[in-house]
């Protein structure tokens, strides 16, 4: 069964970058048609795609956020990651790794907390 | 961009009771409509998927259905475990979630 888990550092300072990782176990990131994305939910509010890479290193953003986004993927390590810049207080949240399953997401990490304060 | 808007917003009901959630699209969409399920400090659970299909080990009091711009996740019978927020989720241009309802026990 394939697992997620996601890492980085729990707080970042306002106008800083977000960098997260997430290390995929039990499959290979490269195997089949597999996408992977970035889904966040602030606190008590609903969740947000972020974007998606598969393992060749395309990529697909949602488009408010595309200007402050990159993911990138490492293969060797089963790894994709997850860059936000310059960040605000509004970019606080429970950051999700998610599998794309066709248009849906059907393995999920367990989510990190990032809190974005001076 | 197409809006999904879930209602009611939260849902009060008794175990045992037949739940009937509702998620509405801007304008009509395909069938990549799926489901999920969010339990208290845990990551959401995949339950539905093309409207209809359940998802690997999802009960089957779970159902799905609708076409168009209007769908529906019933849950045929509440298990306690049951209770928790559920969003619906399209994608179009990009994917985007719904803004979730509540099932709560009364």
């Amino acid at each position: 069964q394939v697992q997620l888990q996601e890492s980085g550092p729990g707080l970042v300072k306002p106008s800083q970058t977000l960098s997260l990782t997430c290390t995929v176990s039990g499959g290979s990131i490269t195997s089949g048609s597999s996408y992977w994305s970035w889904i966040r939910q602030p606190p008590g509010k609903g969740l947000e795609w972020i974007g998606y890479i598969y393992y060749s290193g395309s990529t697909y953003y949602n488009e408010s956020l595309k200007s402050r986004v990159i993911i990138s993927v490492d293969t060797s390590k089963n790894q994709f990651s997850l860059n936000l810049t310059s960040v605000t207080a509004a970019d606080t949240a429970v950051y999700f790794c998610a599998r794309n399953y066709g248009d849906s997401f059907d393995f999920w990490g367990q989510g990190t907390l990032v809190t974005v304060s001076s | 961009e197409i809006v999904l808007t879930q209602s009611p917003a939260t849902l009060s009901l008794s175990p045992g009771e037949r739940a009937t959630l509702s998620c509405r699209a801007s304008q009509s969409v395909s069938s990549s409509l799926a489901w999920y399920q969010q339990r208290p400090g845990q990551a959401p659970r995949l339950l539905i998927y093309d409207v209809s299909n359940r998802a690997t080990g999802i009960p089957v009091r779970f159902s799905g259905s609708g076409s168009g711009t209007d769908f529906t996740l019933t849950i045929s019978s509440l298990e306690p475990e049951d209770f928790a927020v559920y969003y619906c989720q399209h994608r179009s241009n990009w994917l985007t979630f719904g803004g979730g309802t509540k099932v709560e026990m009364k």
